[in-house]
C-alpha cells in the first residue's frame, strides 16, 4: 500500500468548512483513496472513498488532484460533533491490508 | 440494522487467565479484522479473515489466536494474557467482491486490561 502523510493536528471554527489534506505521492493506478474517522475510542467510521474523479456523499466531499498524489477531504460545515481523528488511506484490492496511520487530529471550536 | 458487534466491551483480568472476546457481523462480509490500538500506535491489525476457515496473520499476532468456523463469528482469543495486551480492540468487516467499494464496518471495541 501507499503510504500517505497527513497533518498531526487541525482546527476549524464550527460552522466553516474543514479542509483536510493528505498527501499519497507514490500512490499506484489502481488504488483508491479512503477517509475514515474515529470519534474518542470508538470504532473507525467510513466517510468516503474516491478513484480519481471527485466525490461527494451527505458527510463530505473528496478531492483528488490530477496527479492523484494527494488528496482533500472537506466537511462544508463543521459542527462540534466532528472532532475526530481522521485517516486518509489508500489501498487497490479488495485482498489489501487497510493500514492506518496516525491520522489528523481535528477539534472543532465553537 | 447491519452492525458488527463485539463482547465484551470492558474487561479487566489477571495474567495467564484465558480470555476470548467475541465479535459478530450481520452483513455477510467475508472479510473480517481484529485491531489493537495503543497511544501513540494508532491502529494495528492482529489478524484477518478472508473467509471461513481462512485466517492470516497480521502485523501483531504473538500472543493471540483466532477462528473462523462460521461466516458472521471471528473470536479473538487470549490463552495466557499478559499486561503488554492491555488495549483497545477493534474488529471490522467488509465485502471483497465487488470493485473499489471496500468500506470497513468497525465494531464498538472493546477495553482489555491485564493486571
Amino acid at each position: 500500500d501507499a503510504k500517505t502523510t497527513q497533518p498531526p493536528s487541525m482546527d476549524c471554527a464550527e460552522g466553516r468548512a474543514a479542509n483536510l489534506p493528505c498527501n499519497h505521492s507514490t500512490i499506484s493506478g489502481n488504488e483508491y483513496v479512503y477517509w475514515y474517522r474515529q470519534i474518542h475510542s470508538q470504532g473507525p467510521q467510513y466517510i468516503i472513498h474516491g478513484l480519481k474523479n471527485n466525490e461527494t456523499n451527505e458527510m463530505a466531499s473528496l478531492i483528488i488532484t490530477e496527479d492523484r498524489k494527494s488528496s482533500t477531504l472537506i466537511l462544508p460545515h463543521a459542527t462540534l460533533r466532528d472532532t475526530a481523528v481522521y485517516y486518509c488511506i489508500v489501498r487497490a484490492t479488495s485482498y489489501d491490508k487497510v493500514i492506518f496511520g496516525p491520522g489528523t487530529s481535528l477539534s472543532v471550536i465553537p | 440494522e447491519a452492525q458488527v458487534t463485539q463482547n465484551p466491551r470492558y474487561l479487566i483480568t489477571v495474567t495467564g487467565k484465558k480470555l476470548t472476546v467475541t465479535c459478530s457481523q450481520n452483513m455477510n462480509h467475508e472479510y473480517m479484522s481484529w485491531y489493537r490500538q495503543d497511544p501513540g500506535l494508532g491502529l494495528r491489525q492482529i489478524y484477518y479473515s478472508m473467509n471461513v476457515e481462512v485466517t492470516d496473520k497480521g502485523d501483531v499476532p504473538e500472543g493471540y489466536k483466532v477462528s473462523r468456523k462460521e461466516k458472521r463469528n471471528f473470536p479473538l482469543i487470549l490463552e495466557s494474557p499478559s499486561p503488554n495486551q492491555t488495549s483497545l480492540y477493534f474488529c471490522a468487516s467488509r465485502t471483497i467482491t465487488g470493485q473499489g467499494n471496500y468500506e470497513q464496518y468497525f465494531g464498538p471495541g472493546t477495553r482489555l486490561t491485564v493486571t
